[in-house]
Formats: structure tokens, C-alpha cells, sequence
């Protein structure tokens, strides 16, 4: 079956520093890649994604790139900010069923 | 644009109470509509899908029901409540490219 991993926080930043949450995943066939971001009190909004493997999703300054070898989609900012502080989930959709399966969610927290 | 509401907001109720949480989506046409549930700092597990009218998935047995009485419209119900039911509760659709804004549900 599918499954998705991801590093367990929370995370601890200061302003300005550089983020990567790790994420892992296990599918059948071709999965489409995701990365949602919960605010506080909210629902997900979906941060970027990727299709295909060497893609590379981008969105308010984070990346992520689906690599198939490693079968993960780990994702980055250079310089994080108070305001990135959230909750971030990794997921993948493969396509087949057409529904998207969710890593446990990594905390962020970035401190001024 | 495509526009998905959810409501209540935020929703107290007590043990062996019935239950209803509507998602209702704007500017598409059949579309794939998903409820899932957030436990207490936990991940999101995908209770129940829907291709269309009148056709429902449900991918973990529990004390939950769904329906989709219309195209665009898709409703989370119980008969009675259970204390393990607290959570968020988020519709989406388009195999979750677009989520509601959460349903908080505490079951006391």
C-alpha cells in the first residue's frame, strides 16, 4: 500500500535559517508529490507539488524536488521567516485511486 | 474559481447526539469530494470519498456515515457521537488540491 514519512517535530528555527523537513514515501505505480501547510486554526492549503520524478515543485520561496531514487520529496527554504510557522504535510496522490495519502504532519516554529 | 465552503466552524456536542457537516463546492461539476479527519496532533486519515451522486467510499469502518445527496454537495453525519469522534474534520475535492476550512468537532 501507500505510505508517506516524515520527520517528526516539532522544528525549531530562528528567522533567517535554513529549513529542510524530510520526507519519504512508499506507492505503487507513479505518485503525484504534495506539500500542504496548515496555519493555526485552518484548513490545508495546498504549498506546491510535483507530477513526475526530477520535477521540482516551488512556492513563496520553498522547494521540493521528487526523486524517484530515493523515493522522497524533501522540502526546503533558504531563509525562513516567524510568519512560515506552521504545520507541513507531505502526501502523495497515486493517481489510481485518486486520493491522496498524508505523513503524519512536521510542526515548524520559527523564533525572531 | 473553483470555491469549497464547510461549515460549522467550530461545533460542540455531547456524547449520543447526531450529527451533520456540510461541504458544498462551487465552480466545477463532478467533482471527486473527500472528508478526512485530524486527530489531536496527528496526521489526516481519509474517511470517506465520493465520485459522484449517491456514490460513496468509506476506507475505515467507524461510527460515521457520508452522503452526497447533490453534484457539488457532500454531508458527514452520525446518529451518536462518540467521544473518539472528536477531531478536524476537512472536506476537499480534486483528489485534495482544494481544502475546506476545517470543521472542529468536540464530543464531551
Amino acid at each position: 500500500g501507500n505510505s508517506v514519512t516524515q520527520m517528526e517535530g516539532p522544528v525549531t528555527l530562528s528567522e533567517e535559517a535554513f529549513l529542510t523537513i524530510n520526507c519519504t514515501y512508499t506507492a505503487t505505480g507513479y505518485p503525484s508529490l504534495f506539500w500542504y501547510v496548515q496555519y493555526p486554526g485552518e484548513g490545508l492549503q495546498l504549498l506546491l507539488k510535483a507530477t513526475k520524478a526530477d520535477d521540482k515543485g516551488s512556492n513563496k520561496g520553498f522547494e521540493a524536488t521528487y526523486r524517484k531514487e530515493t523515493t522522497s520529496f524533501h522540502l526546503e527554504k533558504g531563509s525562513v521567516q516567524v510568519s512560515d510557522s506552521a504545520v507541513y504535510f507531505c502526501a502523495l496522490n497515486n493517481n489510481a485511486g485518486n486520493m491522496l495519502t498524508f505523513g503524519g504532519g512536521t510542526r515548524l516554529m520559527v523564533k525572531p | 474559481s473553483q470555491t469549497i465552503h464547510q461549515w460549522p466552524a467550530t461545533l460542540v456536542q455531547p456524547v449520543g447526539s447526531p450529527l451533520s457537516l456540510e461541504c458544498t463546492v462551487e465552480g466545477t461539476s463532478n467533482p471527486n469530494l473527500y472528508w478526512y479527519r485530524q486527530a489531536a496532533g496527528r496526521g489526516l486519515q481519509l474517511l470517506f470519498y465520493s465520485v459522484g451522486i449517491g456514490q460513496i467510499s468509506s476506507e475505515v469502518p467507524q461510527n460515521l456515515s457520508a452522503s452526497r445527496p447533490q453534484d457539488r454537495q457532500f454531508i458527514l453525519s452520525s446518529k451518536k457521537l462518540l467521544l473518539s469522534d472528536s477531531g478536524f474534520y476537512l472536506c476537499a475535492w480534486g483528489a485534495g488540491a482544494f481544502f475546506g476550512q476545517g470543521t472542529r468537532l468536540t464530543v464531551v
